[in-house]
């Protein structure tokens, strides 16, 4: 299976609701990313935690590191409409040419 | 003023023929990268490429390769195209191989079709 698996794969929520994105992984990293993707569009980077950190925010954003689980998660607080698109998380393991490994992605909704 | 463009938005090929994609990036990052997203939306890294040093994903066909002319640029060339090579491409770019600088900036991406 893949490094950075997330969970759910599918998220429907009302606007004005919050969305909990959790992002799995295998091995030890350097750091974790956050990646949005709207429809037809390329990744747009939201937010990266490093190893030593377990909570970061942005905004309406709240990244959470679990080292110990190999776990992460994305609160999106206050949703709106234009946060309908797919998050997927990265890893970067430290390996050569800073490749980071991606998972499946979390497909969000929000409904108006 | 985008800051990594791909050229072609869309591509649709016949199996067989030889295809190349072009990047470019106007951020000035040193470190240019090549995924592949497939119909279910699995993002997987193809190539890293850093001062002309080049990491490949050992899963990726030698059909595919990588070239760089400069900095700024990094094009993919596709031999003998197949179906499975069917996908979007997306282009990368960081500003650097350090891990602290590891966000990465996308491309809008090119959909390859293969017939």
């Amino acid at each position: 299976s893949q490094q950075g698996e997330e969970d759910p794969q599918a998220l429907s929520i009302q606007e004005g609701e919050n969305a909990t994105m959790n992002c799995s992984y295998k091995t030890s990293i350097n750091n974790l990313q956050w990646y949005r993707q709207n429809s037809g569009r390329g990744l747009v980077h939201l937010i990266l935690i490093r190893s030593n950190e377990r909570e970061k925010h942005s905004g309406r954003l709240r990244v959470t590191l679990d080292t110990s689980k190999k776990s992460s998660s994305l609160l999106i607080t206050a949703s709106r409409a234009a946060d309908t698109a797919s998050y997927f998380c990265a890893t970067d393991d430290d390996n050569a040419g800073n490749m980071l490994t991606f998972g499946g992605g979390t497909r969000l909704m929000v409904k108006p | 003023d985008t800051a990594v463009s791909q050229t072609p938005k869309y591509l649709v090929t016949q199996m067989g023929n030889d295809k190349s994609i072009k990047c470019e990036q106007n951020l000035g990052h040193d470190t240019m990268y090549w995924y592949k997203q497939d119909s279910k939306k699995f993002l997987k890294i193809m190539f890293s490429y850093n001062n002309k040093e080049l990491i490949i994903n050992e899963t990726v066909p030698n059909r595919f390769s990588p070239k760089s002319p400069d900095k700024a640029h990094l094009n993919l060339h596709i031999n003998s195209l197949e179906l499975g090579d069917s996908a979007v491409y997306f282009c990368a770019s960081s500003q650097g191989t350090h891990s602290s600088y590891n966000e990465q900036f996308f491309g809008p991406g090119t959909r390859l079709t293969v017939l």
